[in-house]
């Protein structure tokens, strides 16, 4: 099984400012995925990376998969409180999902009025 | 149902005692996961099926769990003898659409006392 590291763990920072949270692997993967979840709910996918160097835009939600395609970043601009959540990368581990999805611990991102 | 559907959505249950819980995926989904998450963790990955074949389990924390999805459609994963530790959200997801990514069900939230 590939593993996926995220970091941080925990982010708490006041609204308004930027933020990066990463997550790393030893491992290719075909591609890599940010999930989003609320308390209570399960994870919803924001975005999909395919292409090592991709870079893909959500609003204030700038995602980026690494050149080598072992790595990706979400940043976030003028963080809001509505961002406040779980994000999870998660990647297959080989064949697009068929082998199976790993996920990463999560940074658990808390965004202050 | 549009979703994948879980049940029951909370279960109590006595140490020692059996639970089942099931999965409905999304109809079509090859791909049904099981996962564990903890409170502001990551899903730690159980096991999976393709169809009706069980791919991968080597997630299941013991031999006290099992799975199985006998028709290559809804799931039930098998706690035997529970325990206080096997006390979590359990999540089933399935892996679909283009391009795929995971769809998860609202989970079941098992307390074992």
């Amino acid at each position: 099984t590939q593993l996926l590291e995220q970091s941080p763990q925990f982010l708490s920072i006041q609204e308004g400012e930027n933020l990066t949270v990463y997550c790393n692997s030893s491992s290719v993967f075909s591609s890599l995925q940010w999930y989003r979840q609320e308390p209570g709910e399960g994870p919803v996918l924001l975005v999909t990376v395919v292409t090592g160097g991709e870079v893909k835009k959500l609003k204030r939600l700038t995602f980026q998969f690494g050149d080598a395609r072992k790595d990706s970043s979400l940043h976030i601009t003028a963080a809001q409180p509505g961002d406040t959540g779980l994000y999870l990368c998660a990647g297959p581990n080989s064949g697009g999902g068929a082998d199976g999805l790993t996920f990463g611990k999560g940074t658990h991102l808390i965004i202050q009025p | 149902g549009a979703g994948v559907s879980q049940s029951p959505r909370y279960k109590v249950t006595k140490r020692g005692q059996d639970v089942a819980l099931r999965c409905d995926p999304i109809s079509g989904h090859v791909s049904l996961y099981w996962y564990r998450q903890a409170l502001g963790q990551g899903p730690e990955f159980l096991t999976y099926f393709n169809y009706e074949a069980q791919q991968d389990k080597s997630g299941l924390p013991n031999d006290r769990f099992s799975a199985e999805r006998p028709e290559g459609s809804i799931s039930t994963l098998t706690i035997q003898r529970t325990e206080q530790r096997d006390s979590a959200m359990y999540r089933c997801a399935s892996w679909g659409g283009a391009p795929p990514e995971a769809f998860f069900g609202q989970g079941t939230r098992l307390t074992v006392v």
